[in-house]
């Protein structure tokens, strides 16, 4: 069973750019969520999603967005780009949007923001 | 204060020593997750409670929910266990995380 993907691995993006990554979820999930990792703030909650529906979202600003779509795969979007916007981007897969089932994390998007 | 404390923030041991990392949350939660991130960001789920213990080879983890506590315990230490472990609490929707502890398990 192939595991969570998340492209691209690594992205450099100008101040003011914005960048869309990409999640594809273990095949028969239909929750996915997303995180920010950053060494001053540890992980934070981003948003879930749930068969096509965002579900929760995090105290993060609108420029992040994201959706998912019918095969389950997700997006996030960031728009006007910041510095403080660099970090590393993971999502998670589940199988219920509760929460309380196993979470299968990706590897990760690396994002660089200059 | 942080809703999820972990403690300690960073630990060194020995290759067979038995490794206790604790958990301490101040809020009603639905589950707490116990996760591995080895360098480079992957990030592994090792258990997920609601209630007593579980076990998975050298690992055990347990939760005392009337106390919102949980320890995560690691048996005969060995070096390819030195990773940051996170503990994370479920409430309203998302995953609420601790700072995580930086362990090392010297040979």
């Amino acid at each position: 069973k192939a595991g969570v993907t998340q492209t691209p691995r690594y992205l450099i993006k100008t101040r003011g750019q914005q960048v869309t990554l990409s999640c594809s979820p273990i095949s028969g999930h239909r929750s996915v969520s997303w995180y920010q990792q950053t060494p001053g703030q540890g992980l934070q909650f981003l948003f879930e999603y749930f068969s096509e529906t965002q579900r929760n979202k995090g105290n993060f600003p609108g420029r992040f967005s994201g959706r998912q779509f019918s095969n389950s795969r997700s997006e996030m979007n960031v728009s006007t780009l910041e510095l403080g916007d660099s970090a590393l981007y993971l999502c998670a897969s589940s199988s219920d949007s509760r929460g309380n089932t196993e979470a299968f994390f990706g590897q990760g998007t690396r994002l660089t923001v200059v | 204060k942080n809703e999820v404390e972990q403690s300690p923030q960073n630990l060194t041991a020995q290759e067979g020593e038995f490794i206790t990392i604790n958990c301490s949350y101040s809020v009603g939660i639905s589950a707490l997750h116990w996760l591995q991130q080895h360098p480079g960001g992957g990030i592994v789920s090792l258990f997920m409670l609601s209630s007593g213990k579980k076990k998975h080879g050298r690992l055990i983890a347990t939760i005392n929910i009337q106390e919102k506590h949980s320890s995560l315990h690691i048996t005969a230490s060995h070096p390819r266990d030195s990773a940051v472990y996170i503990c994370a609490v479920l409430r309203l929707g998302g995953l609420t995380f601790g700072k995580g502890t930086h362990l090392i398990i010297q040979p």
